[in-house]
Order: structure tokens, then sequence, then C-alpha cells
């Protein structure tokens, strides 16, 4: 079975301040695809990441960045000098390879206070 | 711009009436999806369809039915079997194609939210 945590329900912060959002997750398969989705106020998901099993490398976007883990089976994601647009509910999600559907994290909603 | 348009973006139903909300892509996109979403949680599966004229059912889908007769368009029919069906509802799509850069990135459309009077 797959499963995707994140154990974060909600968090708040000051802007400029970094924040990360945590997630771990659950697979047997051995080749499993991650992914990072933004939900702003508006209501549709905005895919922000796919990350692949075999490649731990970190991933930096501007302010966004990403650690991926093998070892501890986490996939977090760090906004550096957090905005007030950053506001957002934010899923992680898991997909195995040839399986045919995502599953998400229950979310994160982060508010950026100014 | 290529996309996934949902309407009614906003609908109220009366108890034991069927509702439809559509969805249309034209991303060229092969699977599509509907997801449920009730507030302060995460998205459920509802049905999904990777090819025309055939869907799975997905996570919850009692209550629920779907078409896929065009590859542009999956309708949800939320029946009067639902027995809480006040929601927002995401309608997602992707390509199938399981090696390319894109595979199983799911692209969202605004949503439609559902209120039962």
């Amino acid at each position: 079975a797959q499963k995707v945590t994140q154990a974060q329900t909600e968090i708040s912060v000051v802007e400029k301040e970094d924040v990360t959002l945590d997630c771990v997750y659950e697979t047997r398969d051995t080749t499993y695809y991650l992914f990072w989705y933004k939900q702003p106020p508006s209501g549709e998901l905005v895919f922000l990441i796919r990350r692949n099993s075999f490649d731990e490398q970190n991933e930096i976007s501007g302010r966004y960045s990403w650690n991926f883990q093998k070892s501890t089976s986490s996939f977090n994601f760090t906004i550096t000098a957090s905005q007030v647009v950053d506001s957002a509910v934010y899923f992680c999600a898991l997909i195995g390879q040839g399986a045919q559907k995502l599953v998400f994290g229950q979310g994160t909603r982060l508010t950026i206070n100014p | 711009d290529g996309g996934i348009t949902q309407s009614p973006k906003y609908l109220f139903r009366k108890e034991g009436q069927n509702v439809t909300l559509s969805c249309e892509q034209n991303l060229n996109h092969d699977a599509m999806y509907w997801y449920r979403q009730d507030p302060g949680q995460g998205l459920r599966l509802i049905y999904y369809s990777q090819i025309v004229n055939d869907f799975q059912k997905g996570d919850i889908a009692e209550g629920y039915s779907v078409s896929r007769e065009k590859k542009e368009s999956f309708p949800l029919t939320v029946t009067s079997a639902q027995k809480n069906p006040t929601a927002f509802y995401l309608c997602a799509s992707s390509i199938v194609r399981p090696y390319s850069s894109g595979a199983n990135v799911l692209t969202f459309g605004a949503g439609s939210r559902l209120t039962v009077l």
C-alpha cells in the first residue's frame, strides 16, 4: 500500500521567514514519483515539482527548494523568505511506476502574515 | 491556451436531484480524473479514465457516475444516491506515456463547488 503523510495541518509564519513543509511517504515500489502541488485560495491546484525515486539531488527553483531523502522516506519543501502570495494549501503526492493514480497527502495550509 | 474547463463554478442542488458537472480539456491528454475535496481535507479520487469509453472507480465512487465518450470530455454526475454531496469537485488530466517527462503530472481545472440545499 502507498501512503503520504503531511503531519503539519496548518503553519503560520510572518513574511520573510523561511518555512519547511514536511512530507513522509510509504511505498514498496522501487521506482516511484513524488510531487508537490500548490492550491491557492482560488482552488485550482498548480503543479510545482515531480521527482523520481532515482534522483535524490536537491532541487532549487527561486525561493523554493526540495529535499528528497530516500533513507527517511521524506520529500520536504522549503520556502525561503516567504511572501504573502505563498499562502495556500500545499499537497504532497506519490505514484508508483505503472500505477494509475496518485496518492495525495492531507495537505498543509500555509499562512504567511504580513 | 490549453487547459481544463470546469463548469459550473458554483452549483446548488436540492436533495434528491441529480446534477452533472462538466469537464473539458484541450491538452490532448489521454487520462482524466475526478476528485472530491471536503473542507480541511485532502483529495479523494472518485473516478478516472485512461482511454475513451473506459473508466475505473476510485476510492469513493458510490453515488457518482461518469462517461467518457470523447477524449476531451469527462462529465461527472452526482446522483441522489450520494448522501453527502456538498463538496468542492476537481477535474484533472494527464498524459499516460509512462516514461515521458510529463507522465503522471496532473493538470487541474478550477473546480466546481456543489452545495446541497
